[in-house]
C-alpha cells in the first residue's frame, strides 16, 4: 500500500515568513516527487517537482528531498497572501500514476 | 499555449442516470490520467492510456466507469447507473512519455447526484 502523509494543517504563517510544508512517504522506490498548489473549488496546479536529494529552488520556493528518510517538503519564502491555498504532496513509483496526500492547508496573514 | 481542457465544468445528475465527460489533453501530450477527488482529499487515480491504449486501471474503478480514448486525442469517461457516492471532481492529467513525466491537470468536471 502506497501512502503520503500530510500534516492537514491549517498552518498559519504571517506575511513575509517562510512556510514550511511536509511530507512523507511509504515506498522506498518511489522515484518522482512533486508539489502542487490547490486554490479552493479549482484544480491542482504543479508548481515544483524534485527527483534527487537535495535542495531544488524555483523563485520563492524550495523543495527538498531526502530518500533515506523518505521525507520530502516543500519551503515558501516571503509568504504571501495569494499563497493561501491547499498544497499537495504527490509521489510516483515505477508506475505512472501519482499517489497524493491529503493536502496541507496554508493560510498567509497580512 | 492550450492547457488541458474539460467538458462539461459541472454536472447535476439523478441517481441512476448515465453521464460522460470529455478531455482534450495538451496537444503533444501522449499520456491522459483520469483521478477523483472528493473534499478534504487528495486526487485518486482511476485510469490512464498512452496513446489509445489504456494501460491501467485501479483496483478501485467499478464495472460501472469505462473511459476510452479511440484516436489517441481526446478521452471521454463514462459512468453508468450514477451513485450519490459517485460525487466528486473528475480531473483530468496529461503528460509526456518521456522524461519524468509531469502531469498537468484540467479544470475538472464537479458531478453532484442528487
Amino acid at each position: 500500500q502506497k501512502e503520503v502523509e500530510q500534516n492537514s494543517g491549517p498552518l498559519s504563517v504571517p506575511e513575509g515568513a517562510i512556510a514550511s510544508l511536509n511530507c512523507t512517504y511509504s515506498d522506498r522506490v518511489s522515484q518522482s516527487f512533486f508539489w502542487y498548489r490547490q486554490y479552493s473549488g479549482k484544480s491542482p496546479e504543479l508548481i515544483m517537482s524534485i527527483y534527487s536529494n537535495g535542495d531544488k529552488e524555483d523563485g520563492r520556493f524550495t523543495a527538498q528531498l531526502n530518500k533515506a528518510s523518505q521525507y520530502v517538503s516543500l519551503l515558501i519564502r516571503d509568504s504571501q497572501p495569494s499563497d493561501s491555498a491547499t498544497y499537495l504532496c504527490a509521489v510516483q513509483t515505477g508506475a505512472n500514476n501519482l499517489f497524493f496526500g491529503t493536502g496541507t492547508r496554508l493560510t498567509v496573514i497580512p | 499555449d492550450t492547457g488541458v481542457s474539460q467538458d462539461p465544468r459541472h454536472k447535476i445528475t439523478k441517481r441512476g442516470q448515465n453521464v460522460t465527460f470529455r478531455c482534450d489533453p495538451i496537444s503533444e501530450h501522449n499520456r491522459l490520467y483520469w483521478y477523483r477527488q472528493t473534499l478534504g482529499q487528495g486526487p485518486e487515480f482511476l485510469t490512464y492510456f498512452q496513446n489509445e491504449a489504456q494501460l491501467e486501471k485501479s483496483r478501485l474503478l467499478s464495472d460501472r466507469f469505462s473511459a476510452e480514448r479511440p484516436k489517441g486525442s481526446f478521452s471521454t469517461l463514462e459512468i453508468q447507473r450514477t451513485e450519490q457516492g459517485d460525487s466528486a471532481m473528475y480531473l483530468c492529467a496529461s503528460s509526456f512519455t518521456t522524461g519524468v513525466g509531469e502531469q498537468y491537470f484540467g479544470p475538472g468536471t464537479r458531478l453532484t447526484v442528487t
